[in-house]
């Protein structure tokens, strides 16, 4: 079964610094790799997924973007944080032959 | 577009006082229904994938059912360590490949 890394834990940043979340997978190859954000005491929101290299679909515009610089990496940054870019962010991963998603533990991310 | 409600929102019970979750949704061409539950500041554990009415599913205490607008997950004779969020999220087709989420329900269980 795969496992999902995601760092940092925790993470307070100041209004207009750079991002940059990183999630790895173990365990599986050519997993489908989502980013979600979940606020407090609300579902998820998908903010990007992937099905493979370099391959990145946007479901919001939004400050944020995705790359996938190897199979079973997957990075969330932004150029300039906002305010309500505050959040838990969490990365999932699809194995190709299976239809459930698992999560990896989320980053708390906060911007002052 | 797919949507998922769950409902309520949060629910308080007693130790051994059994409930239900409900979780209704529209989606073109259900290709699964998923149970997760999420402990506070920790990612959604999976649970459970339903795929078709009628279809039913069990781990420990808790219960899965489906029909063709909404499924629920029972819980029989809680325990306090059954508190956490419930979420529910459905697949649909159209080649979509990620999931819908509801916004939860908030479970918490008093000894």
């Amino acid at each position: 079964s795969q496992t999902i890394h995601q760092w940092p834990a925790t993470l307070v940043q100041p209004v207009g610094s750079p991002l940059s979340l990183e999630c790895t997978v173990e365990g599986t190859s050519n997993p489908n790799l989502y980013w979600y954000r979940q606020a407090a005491g609300r579902g998820l929101q998908l903010l990007f997924y992937s099905v493979g290299i370099g391959q990145i679909s946007s479901e919001v515009p939004q400050n944020l973007s995705a790359s996938r610089p190897q199979d079973r990496q997957f990075i969330l940054s932004s150029k300039k944080l906002l305010l309500s870019d505050s959040g838990f962010y969490l990365c999932a991963c699809t194995a190709r032959s299976y239809n459930e998603q698992f999560f990896g533990p989320g980053t708390r991310l906060t911007v002052l | 577009e797919d949507q998922v409600t769950q409902s309520p929102e949060a629910l308080r019970l007693q130790e051994g006082e059994s409930s239900s979750l409900n979780c209704s949704y529209t989606v073109s061409g259900l290709r699964g229904l998923f149970w997760y539950r999420q402990d506070p500041g920790k990612g959604p554990e999976f649970l459970f994938t339903l795929y078709s009415a009628g279809e039913e599913k069990e781990k420990e205490r808790l219960k899965a059912t489906l029909t063709k607008k909404e499924s629920f997950l029972h819980i029989t004779a809680p325990k306090p360590e059954d508190s956490a969020t419930y979420l529910c999220a459905v697949r649909g087709g159209a080649g979509r490949r990620a999931l819908t989420f509801g916004s939860g329900t908030r479970l918490q269980v008093q000894p």
